[in-house]
């Protein structure tokens, strides 16, 4: 199965700065359709995941253009411009290239 | 409004059987292929399965491969996950979600706890 590896596992933000987090797998998330399945999940506490960036940099409906996603191959990485408060909690990368599906291992974000 | 909504979860003992179902709204059911992730206590997300739009294919998780089963039913817009001889490690939140091409959208989700 594809390995996915998030790094740092635990981000402290001053609230207005930027957060960058980076996720490699273990081998190319090109599809054979030519598509990269890559995406970036967002968890607040207690709450359901929710989708913030899919095929490695489209943001999902309603995210806001803070968040940006880049990379190719087996290297990603997800920016936050001007963090928020609501911004707080944890970040799975995720791919969906091959089955079974495999997440990263999360990364928390925390304001300073 | 998209909508997905699980039920089912609950208390069960180990050794037990259990269904969990997802009713989807707002979209049409039958065009999306769907699939079920789950997250135990405090921990991170596993994927569980995925069927295909037509029910055709079907993919596990080896760690719930021969005791699970994804169906679905696109004339009551519900998807399913039959579980069996579950575990204490099967203890999770279980959330429905769909897929279209990468773009997913979960819901809410339903706790199960498998204890004695």
């Amino acid at each position: 199965e594809i390995v996915m590896t998030q790094t740092p596992l635990s981000s402290p933000v001053t609230l207005g700065q930027s957060a960058s987090i980076s996720c490699r797998s273990s081998q190319s998330l090109v599809h054979s359709d030519g598509n990269t399945f890559l995406s970036w999940l967002h968890q607040r506490p207690g709450q359901p995941p929710r989708l913030l960036i899919y095929k490695i940099s489209n943001r999902f409906s309603g995210v806001p253009d803070r968040f940006s996603g880049s990379g190719a191959g087996t290297d990603f990485t997800l920016k936050i411009n001007r963090v928020e408060a609501e911004d707080v909690g944890v970040y799975y990368c995720m791919q969906a290239a091959e089955f079974p599906w495999t997440f990263g291992q999360g990364t928390k974000v925390e304001i300073k | 409004e998209v909508q997905l909504v699980e039920s089912g979860g609950g208390l069960v003992k180990p050794g037990g059987s259990l269904r969990v179902s997802c009713a989807g709204s707002g979209f049409t059911f039958s065009t999306y292929s769907m699939f079920w992730l789950r997250q135990a206590p405090g921990k991170g997300l596993e994927w569980v399965s995925r069927i295909s739009p037509d029910g055709d294919y079907l993919h596990y998780a080896d760690s719930v491969k021969g005791r699970f089963t994804i169906s679905r039913d696109n004339a009551k817009n519900s998807l399913y996950l039959e579980m069996n001889s579950l575990r204490v490690d099967d203890t999770a939140v279980y959330y429905c979600g769909r897929d279209w091409f990468g773009e997913f959208y979960w819901g809410q989700g339903t706790l199960v706890t498998v204890s004695s």
